[in-house]
């Protein structure tokens, strides 16, 4: 099995640009989660999806952020008019939801800088 | 409200030494999943364990053990005999069950850097 996989693994921008991230999920994982993770800190949900279905949103999630899951496989997250305080390390996770059985395995994350 | 609190923000130890890193948090939920995730500096973080809010008992996977106790609120890792390999952040979290059953979202500690020097 393959594991998660995110790209790009880096990314620089200037503020005010828009950016896109995408996450390839563990084959047949039904789950998809994205976290963001700032420096010194630990992840925080931002949003996640059940198939095509996104069924969370945190409050972290402006308006400027936006995920999709179109066919339910692979997701993004567009980041629009980017402001510094973006920069962070953008984490995705999958599970496959079934009893007793779905722990979220994470990817090796985006890491945003934005200048 | 749900909160995990990891108090230690970074511990040195010398190889060979046991070091136990603390983690408690705060549910109103009876029904919660508890984790820890080592986060090397390569940055992916790695799943190590899961327990349920109904299995109190203590797990040990070769140098590594967990000892969680409802009473407290506690869910802390043990490392006996560390290795410079141990060398990482460990992150604790907290998740409560869903409708059927399964976790949601993680909410995370801040971490502990754990520093193991040769």
């Amino acid at each position: 099995d393959t594991g998660v996989s995110q790209d790009p693994r880096h990314k620089i921008t200037k503020r005010g640009q828009n950016v896109t991230f995408r996450c390839d999920p563990i084959s047949e994982h039904n789950r998809l989660y994205w976290y963001r993770q700032t420096l010194g800190q630990g992840p925080e949900f931002l949003t996640y999806f059940q198939n095509e279905a996104q069924l969370e949103k945190s409050r972290l999630l402006s308006d400027r952020f936006s995920a999709e899951r179109p066919k339910g496989s692979f997701s993004t997250l567009e980041i629009q008019r980017t402001e510094q305080g973006d920069s962070a390390m953008y984490l995705c996770a999958s599970s496959l939801l079934a009893s007793g059985t779905d722990t979220q395995y994470f990817g090796p994350g985006t890491r945003l800088t934005v200048l | 409200a749900q909160k995990v609190t990891q108090a230690q923000t970074e511990i040195s130890v010398v190889e060979k030494e046991d070091v136990t890193l603390d983690c408690v948090y705060e549910t109103r939920d009876t029904t919660y999943y508890l984790f820890w995730y080592k986060q090397p500096p390569s940055g992916e973080l790695v799943f190590l364990i899961r327990r349920n809010s109904f299995d109190e008992q203590n797990e040990i996977s070769g140098r590594y053990s967990w000892n969680f106790q409802k009473s407290t609120s506690s869910f802390n890792f043990t490392i006996t005999a560390s290795q410079v390999v141990d060398s990482a952040v460990y992150f604790c979290a907290l998740s409560e069950a869903e409708y059927g059953g399964s976790q949601g979202n993680l909410i995370f500690g801040k971490g502990t850097k754990l520093s193991v020097k040769p």
